[in-house]
């Protein structure tokens, strides 16, 4: 089976930078994905880790240590419009992608 | 969404009816997941076929549930004996090369 741990909410302020943990079991691994969903939208694939190490990608970046199962996403120069939910899905051997309850970023003025 | 079609794109049922959700990959990828998604939550696995390989249907909620994929493109999504507890928005997603998933737009489905 798979547990995978984010926090629900984060609130932070336009122009800062905020850090998504995600912790995560599964049985097998193979990769980890971020996706970013909008309220009442679809979910959109964001990043996709691998290896171990920093993905950059833009505003975006997605860190994972596999060792310590263990991923996070980082937003840098918060917009008013990232505000949304973010997804912490690990894929299992076999391709099944299990996906987090996700975490809320809530970005103010 | 991401040239995945789902329809209906709103469905309204009495509680015990049965129901049928579709979803057309358009571009046939090969690797196709149901999830479900209830409201303030995240998403819930429920199936995924990958090629001519035997679909995982570990997530599937109760036998009530069920899903087909004919000639390895279009699935279907069948609810039998809807409860209200059903009631949630119905996500499919295609599998691309590298493995990320591009989501239709869903099928919302209210089971009064």
């Amino acid at each position: 089976g798979q547990n995978i741990d984010q926090p629900t909410e984060m609130t932070a302020t336009e122009g800062a930078i905020v850090q998504i943990n995600c912790t995560y079991q599964t049985s097998g691994f193979n990769g980890l994905f971020w996706y970013q969903q909008h309220a009442g939208e679809a979910p959109t694939f964001l990043s996709y880790n691998v290896l171990d190490g920093l993905e950059e990608k833009g505003r975006f970046s997605s860190f994972l240590s596999r060792s310590k199962g263990y991923s996070y996403l980082l937003l840098k120069e918060l917009q008013m419009k990232d505000s949304a939910s973010y997804l912490c899905a690990p894929r299992a051997a076999g391709n099944k992608l299990t996906f987090g309850g996700g975490t809320r970023v809530l970005v103010k003025p | 969404g991401a040239g995945v079609s789902q329809s209906p794109s709103n469905k309204v049922t009495e509680k015990g009816k049965d129901v049928e959700l579709r979803c057309d990959p358009i571009s046939g990828h090969t690797a196709l997941y149901w999830y479900r998604q209830s409201l303030g939550q995240g998403l819930e696995f429920l199936i995924y076929f990958q090629g001519n390989s035997a679909p995982d249907k570990s997530g599937l909620p109760s036998d009530r549930f069920s899903a087909e994929r004919t000639g390895g493109s279009v699935s279907t999504l069948t609810i039998q004996r809807t409860q209200q507890e059903d009631s949630a928005v119905y996500l499919c997603a295609k599998g691309a090369r590298a493995g990320e998933l591009f989501f239709g737009e869903g099928s919302r489905l209210t089971v009064l």
